[in-house]
């Protein structure tokens, strides 16, 4: 089953600007749109990104997507220590005919 | 505002089948598909299917087909997913979450599912 790879853990200070990548192949992120989810403990995944770039109303421009090939990145700028979460990507795959999803990667605040 | 109220958390042996619940408001239901995804503990989210709720068509992932079925009442602005023959790995949160056209926007708040004999 295809799947999308990410880094397990990411970290920075309050302030800082933080990257998480999210590595597909052709049959999802290339050739289709990439989303972002934000779950914290407990809870169910918000969404923050949508069709690679575009933000919900009431999420903070803090949070971006980018796409690129077959990758794709979320970038939030001046972190809060609200941010700490995990942080899921998503692209729907042309071979399963549905959304694959990442590892999630779990950001921490110092 | 838009809104899914998924049923309560189940306990159920090996073998048994369990069907959980999502009541939908604040749009219209027809106009859009509904995503079933589940996390079991530790692990990643796994999209196990769709339905779209307006002609009743679904799609299920190859993994779980045979074992799964997802309906909707468009009366009631409700869908369900049965799972059948239940087996440990099957304990997980199953949330449902509306389609934004090929991926899910908004969630339910889960439903635990927990396979024990």
């Amino acid at each position: 089953q295809s799947v999308l790879t990410q880094p397990p853990s990411a970290s920075g200070t309050p302030g800082q600007r933080v990257s998480i990548s999210c590595s597909g192949s052709s049959s999802n992120i290339e050739s289709n749109y990439v989303y972002w989810y934000q779950q914290l403990p407990g809870t169910a995944p918000k969404l923050l990104i949508y069709r690679n770039n575009q933000r919900p109303s009431g999420v903070p421009d803090r949070f971006s997507g980018s796409k690129s090939g077959t990758s794709a990145s979320l970038a939030i700028s001046g972190l809060r220590s609200e941010d700490e979460a995990h942080y899921y990507c998503a692209a729907w795959d042309d071979s399963l005919s549905g959304p694959v999803f990442g590892g999630g990667t779990k950001l921490t605040v110092l | 505002q838009v809104q899914l109220v998924q049923s309560g958390a189940e306990v159920k042996k090996p073998g048994a089948s369990v069907k959980v619940s999502c009541k939908a408001s604040g749009y219209t239901f027809t106009n859009y598909a509904m995503h079933w995804v589940r996390q079991a503990p530790g692990q990643r989210l796994e999209w196990m299917g769709w339905i779209n709720a307006g002609t009743g068509n679904t799609k299920y992932s190859q993994k779980f087909q045979g074992r799964v079925t997802i309906t909707r009442d468009t009366s009631a602005r409700t869908a369900y997913m049965e799972l059948s023959s239940l087996r440990s790995e099957d304990t997980a949160v199953y949330y449902c979450a509306r389609d934004d056209t090929i991926c899910p926007d908004v969630w339910g708040q889960g439903t635990t599912v927990t396979v024990s004999s």
